[in-house]
């Protein structure tokens, strides 16, 4: 089983809509979790970290499900900006590295 | 805040020669860096975790020798791909994580990463 798993859509909404990612990981010791966004051929950025009691940015909201093992990234008022590739990062609690999903495509339409 | 650069941004090489990447966290400084490589379409992959001052430790199935990492200083990491093949084409991003009162963060900053093309 991987440690991180995400739809990888496409996701393909139109302009103003909400849109919702989950990921779901699966080392129950996992500690930080984040999301990043990664434009296509370019690095990925931090869009933001995932805290235990949820966290909100702007038009995105983060929570963390650790009973179910599932993070999820909530999108509102989408813009044609938010076109990108989100990617579910989680880190083995204890070690250096970070676990990345496949990433979920989302395309914004006019 | 929380800049990284990378050097060369691309880079076409031939076969047999050695290339090397630079590394830069520009206003912060990173005990730890990390080098991956991703393919396209495909998700990044961990190559080896640089530490600053000690060697670096890499993943299953990728050979130190042939991707030598040097972690000179708080501030610097650099990958050298030695005697590159055309499988070794690819797109090569490090990230640095940022300490916090002393403390891990996990949070991980990216360079914009180098494509690799070996002919």
């Amino acid at each position: 089983r991987k440690e991180v798993e995400q739809d990888p859509g496409p996701f393909n909404v139109p302009e103003g809509a909400t849109v919702a990612f989950n990921c779901t990981y699966s080392n129950s010791a996992s500690q930080s979790f984040f999301w990043y966004r990664q434009d296509c051929r370019k690095e990925p950025k931090l869009l933001m970290s995932v805290y235990s009691s949820g966290n909100e940015d702007g038009r995105f909201t983060a929570q963390l499900n650790r009973a179910s093992q599932y993070i999820s990234l909530l999108i509102r008022d989408s813009k044609l900006s938010d076109s990108a590739t989100y990617l579910c990062v989680v880190n083995n609690g204890g070690a250096n590295n970070l676990f990345f999903g496949t990433g979920t495509r989302l395309t914004v339409i006019p | 805040g929380a800049v990284v650069s990378q050097h060369p941004s691309r880079v076409i090489c031939k076969s047999g020669t050695s290339v090397k990447i630079e590394c830069r966290s520009l206003d912060f400084q990173a005990t730890t860096m990390f080098w991956y490589r991703q393919f396209p379409k495909q998700s990044l992959m961990l190559m080896a975790t640089s530490n600053e001052g000690s060697k670096a430790t890499y993943e299953q199935g990728v050979e130190k020798d042939k991707f030598l990492i040097n972690h000179a200083s708080l501030t610097l990491s650099t990958l050298t791909v030695t005697s590159a093949h055309p499988e070794d084409s690819s797109f090569y991003i490090c990230s640095a994580e940022r300490t916090q009162a002393g403390a891990r963060s996990y949070e991980q900053y990216f360079g914009p990463g180098t494509r690799l093309t070996v002919t």
